[in-house]
């Protein structure tokens, strides 16, 4: 049973480039989820897709936008990169439904972003 | 979502039971408590989740108070791959928010 992936595992960029980051969720999940999860901290929720649309976005400026594919893949794209941008970005597969074991969040290893 | 607070760390013997607490007592009725631990800057893993019973799986048990206020996630034998930082979530997956919220979470110390 295949878990969640992403690519590339890490990145360096500079300040003001653009970077994709992606992912292939579980499978039988159609849900993606991102976070970011700076150094000593908790994975802070950035948005979710389902049905190929954002579902559900947290407090993220619109520099971080996203993209749901018809396999149920997801990228992340992040443009005008900050130093502040440097983190672990996790991305999160779970199968919509009306909750319990259906809703559960399994996270992939994550790509490490390195803003110079 | 209700908030939750766990020790900030935690330090237990390999071999011996370790007892993780995390605090909820503005929980919800249908809000679960799902637990993860993230073993060196990798992915967080799912460990078990509960709603008003005990559970337990190949991983953990899940003890939940009946006022539902505190959990505890017990790792019967820790070993030294146990050394994790633990998270401890609330969510009512059926509240149509879809996000987890983590807080700071336990760093466990297995020692040898």
């Amino acid at each position: 049973d295949a878990g969640v992936t992403q690519s590339p595992t890490h990145l360096i960029k500079t300040r003001g480039q653009q970077v994709t980051l992606r992912c292939s969720p579980k499978s039988g999940h159609d849900t993606v989820s991102w976070y970011q999860q700076a150094l000593g901290q908790g994975p802070q929720f950035i948005f979710q897709y389902y049905e190929e649309e954002e579902r559900q976005r947290g407090n993220f400026p619109d520099r971080f936008s996203g993209h749901q594919f018809p396999n149920y893949s997801s990228e992340l794209n992040v443009n005008a990169l900050l130093l502040g941008d440097s983190a672990l970005y996790l991305c999160a597969s779970s199968l919509a439904g009306a909750g319990g074991p259906s809703e559960t969040q399994y996270f992939g290893p994550g790509t490490r972003l390195l803003v110079l | 979502d209700a908030k939750t607070t766990q020790p900030p760390s935690m330090d237990c013997a390999e071999g011996r039971a370790a007892n993780l607490p995390c605090n909820h007592s503005t929980i919800s009725g249908n809000e679960y408590v799902y637990w993860y631990r993230q073993i060196h800057s990798q992915g967080p893993q799912y460990i078990i989740h509960g709603l008003k019973n005990n559970e337990t799986n190949e991983m953990a048990s899940l003890i939940i108070t009946e006022d539902r206020k505190p959990s505890t996630l017990i790792l019967p034998h820790a070993t030294l791959r146990d050394t994790a930082v633990y998270y401890c979530i609330v969510r009512d997956p059926t509240s149509g928010t879809y996000k987890y919220i983590f807080g700071t979470g336990t760093r466990l110390k297995v020692l040898a």
